[in-house]
């Protein structure tokens, strides 16, 4: 069966240091998500992509957040100059389509531990 | 905005216990709803949805119906067992396509 997958697993770095995190989603998935989830918290939307464009984005996706699908399979998230607190599990999802043609679920990755000391 | 409330946990259960979590849920439109499931140490993983009132979801034993008239979408099982144990999440996608989740909910099954 088709599925999300992450990498590294775990990341450990230092503040400031820059994190690329990686995706490679469902290939025929054309919806693709950031998602993070902070130690014993909930899960909270970051950003969307579509048609190598941003759709939305939350509050918590400031300046240092960006998203790049750089070749056809790839979907990474960069942390520009990584803070304490974005320690965090960050999840890649993607979906095939839209809500309207019933195809809005999206599928999860295992995650990528990141550790800021 | 939209959001979504379950019930708080941890939930402790024995081994074959009926299990319900309760998740209610604001939105604007006319949301999908889900339920993820995530094991210890693991990722999200989808145990169910529905897409439109009344429709039942089900999967692995679990069920949960979209109830419009009272904004609820409540995860159950008739017997819960020790492989259960993990942190249930209550979620719903609207037009916006980006998800909301509810805060999750622990469950340990004793055997």
């Amino acid at each position: 069966e088709p599925e999300v997958t992450q990498t590294p697993s775990h990341q450990v770095t230092q503040m400031g240091q820059e994190v690329i995190l990686r995706c490679v989603p469902i290939s025929n998935h054309l919806y693709f998500y950031w998602y993070r989830q902070i130690l014993g918290q909930k899960v909270e939307f970051l950003v969307s992509f579509y048609n190598n464009e941003i759709s939305e984005k939350s509050e918590i996706f400031d300046d240092q957040f960006s998203v790049e699908r750089p070749d056809g399979s790839n979907f990474t998230l960069k942390i520009r100059s990584t803070k304490l607190e974005d320690s965090a599990m960050y999840f890649c999802a993607s979906s095939e389509g839209s809500m309207a043609g019933g195809k809005e679920t999206q599928y999860f990755g295992p995650g990528t531990r990141l550790l800021v000391l | 905005g939209n959001s979504v409330t379950q019930m708080e946990g941890p939930v402790t259960l024995s081994e074959e216990a009926f299990l319900t979590i309760n998740c209610t849920y604001t939105a604007t439109g006319y949301p999908s709803l889900f339920w993820y499931v995530q094991y210890p140490g693991e990722g999200l993983q989808l145990l169910l949805k529905a897409t439109k009132a009344d429709d039942k979801g089900s999967n692995k034993g679990f069920e949960a119906t979209y109830r419009k008239e009272t904004t609820s979408f409540h995860l159950e099982k008739g017997s819960v067992q020790v492989s259960d144990s993990a942190v249930y999440f209550c979620a719903l996608s609207d037009y916006g396509q980006n998800f909301v989740f509810g805060p999750g909910t622990r469950l340990s099954v004793l055997p």
